[in-house]
């Protein structure tokens, strides 16, 4: 196992535009979690799932921004219409049964011109 | 709501040193995770330590270690014998042990390690 993968490792885009990312969790974790984190800040929660339900979303999270976690396994979180405020670090974490604390990826770096 | 405050935003130790990183935290809820995480400048954050609340010994892993004081709220990390390694961002988190599983970061400490 490889750990939390997460696609592409950086991103520009031009403001209107929309942008996806993916995340492959490790392969028998049930949750998987969304965090923006800007420079000099700590993560912020946006959304999670547990298999396929998504159980929580931050009111961080606008209309702009969906996310999906088909058939329980990677999963995807789409802006549209981005704006040079949606420019962070996009991390996906992951965690399996139980309290263990979360397994990180290295995050996708997003760059709104 | 839950608030996670790290009022350090940098620190240095010497090697070999031991040096110690401050988190509070503020909540209605008796039932909690606490949590250190390490984010090197690779940016991959990395699970350091993690503490019940319901316990009251201290966790500990290798030369990483904390001091819970769940009365004052406090959550702090002890890093003995500092290696060059040890230099990054910590970050310190809260988890509800029972409405979400979500986390809630504190602002970070830059940790910097010096020969």
């Amino acid at each position: 196992d490889t750990g939390v993968s997460q696609d592409p490792r950086h991103k520009i885009t031009k403001r209107g535009q929309n942008v996806t990312f993916r995340c492959d969790p490790i392969s028998e974790h049930n949750r998987l979690y969304w965090y923006r984190q800007t420079l000099g800040q700590g993560p912020e929660f946006l959304t999670y799932f547990q298999n396929e339900a998504q159980l929580e979303k931050s009111r961080l999270l606008s209309d702009r921004f969906s996310a999906e976690r088909p058939k329980g396994s990677f999963s995807t979180l789409e802006i549209q219409r981005t704006e040079q405020g949606d420019s962070a670090m996009y991390l996906c974490a992951s965690e399996g049964e139980g309290v263990y604390g979360y397994t990180f990826g290295s995050g996708t770096r997003l760059t709104v011109v | 709501a839950q608030t996670v405050t790290q009022s350090q935003p940098e620190m240095s130790v010497q090697e070999a040193e031991t040096v110690t990183l401050s988190c509070t935290y503020d909540t209605s809820e008796s039932d909690y995770y606490l949590f250190w995480y390490k984010q090197p400048p690779s940016r991959q954050m990395i699970l350091v330590i993690r503490q019940e609340a319901y316990k009251q010994q201290n966790a500990t892993e290798n030369r990483f270690s904390v001091n819970f004081q769940k009365a004052a709220k406090s959550f702090s990390l002890k890093i003995s014998d500092s290696q060059l390694g040890d230099a990054a961002m910590y970050f310190c988190a809260y988890r509800s042990a029972i409405w979400t599983d979500k986390l809630i970061f504190g602002t970070g400490t830059r940790l910097q390690v010096f020969p």
